[in-house]
C-alpha cells in the first residue's frame, strides 16, 4: 500500500492565482481531512469528509474548497491564494466513524507571494 | 468545548536521559487518547493511543504514555533519549461529537536532544 499520498511536495504561488493540492489513500477510508499547519498553532482542521460525496467545515474553511467523489480522492482547492495561506498542508485519513488514528500524507509545503 | 493544552512548546534533554512531555485535555465526554512524532520535513505518525483498557500504553521507539482520568492527562515519557528522537510530538484527542469523530490537536512540543 502507497497509504496517503500528496502532489505537489512543493508550490509557490502568486496571490490571486488558484491552485488543487491532491491527496490520495489506498487503504479504503472513509475519513478524509485537510489540516494546515503554522509554527506555534499545531494542526488546523480545514475540511473533512465523511465519506464520498459528504463534507464538511472544519476549523479554518475560507479561501479553501474540496470536493470527494470517490472514496480515494480527496483535492483541496485554493480559490484565490493569499499571502496568510502560507503554510503546510496535510491530508490524512483514517477509518469510518471509527476513528481510531489517522493516517498522514508526507505534506505540501505553500509558500504565497 | 473540548481541547488539548500541551504545557510545552520545546523541552530540550540530553542525550540517555529521562524526558516526559505532557498533555492535558478537557472534554465532557470519553475521548481517545493519541501521540504523533513529525521528523522534520515529514507527516506525522503515530506513536501510541489510548482506546480503552490498562492506562498504561506502551508506543514505537520505547516511548510510553499514562492516561489520567482524573486529571485528564496524557503524558508522554521516555526513560532514556536518543539524538534521533529529536523530533515534534502532538498530542490528540478524539471525541464523538455531531455525528463523527473529531480530532483535535495540541499546539507541539519540540523535543531536541542534546550529545
Amino acid at each position: 500500500n502507497a497509504g496517503v499520498t500528496q502532489t505537489p511536495k512543493f508550490q509557490v504561488l502568486k496571490t490571486g492565482q488558484s491552485m488543487t493540492l491532491q491527496c490520495a489513500q489506498d487503504m479504503n477510508h472513509e475519513y478524509m481531512s485537510w489540516y494546515r499547519q503554522d509554527p506555534g498553532m499545531g494542526l488546523r482542521l480545514i475540511h473533512y469528509s465523511v465519506g464520498a460525496g459528504i463534507t464538511d467545515q472544519g476549523e479554518v474553511p475560507n479561501g479553501y474548497n474540496v470536493s470527494r467523489s470517490t472514496t480515494e480522492d480527496f483535492p483541496l482547492r485554493l480559490l484565490s491564494a493569499a499571502p496568510s495561506q502560507t503554510s503546510v498542508y496535510f491530508c490524512a485519513s483514517s477509518y469510518g466513524k471509527r476513528s481510531y488514528e489517522q493516517y498522514f500524507g508526507p505534506g505540501t509545503r505553500l509558500t504565497v507571494t | 468545548a473540548q481541547s488539548v493544552t500541551q504545557l510545552d512548546s520545546q523541552v530540550p534533554v540530553f542525550e540517555e536521559a529521562p524526558v516526559e512531555l505532557r498533555c492535558n485535555y478537557s472534554s465532557s465526554v470519553s475521548v481517545y487518547l493519541f501521540w504523533y512524532v513529525q521528523y522534520p520535513n515529514q507527516g506525522l505518525q503515530l506513536l501510541l493511543k489510548y482506546l480503552s483498557g490498562s492506562t498504561l500504553v506502551k508506543g514505537i521507539n520505547g516511548f510510553e504514555a499514562e492516561f489520567n482520568k482524573s486529571q485528564t492527562s496524557f503524558h508522554l515519557r521516555k526513560p532514556s533519549v536518543h539524538i534521533s528522537d529529536t523530533a515534534e510530538y502532538f498530542c490528540a484527542v478524539s471525541v464523538w461529537a455531531s455525528g463523527t469523530y473529531k480530532y483535535i490537536f495540541g499546539t507541539g512540543t519540540r523535543l531536541k536532544v542534546l550529545a
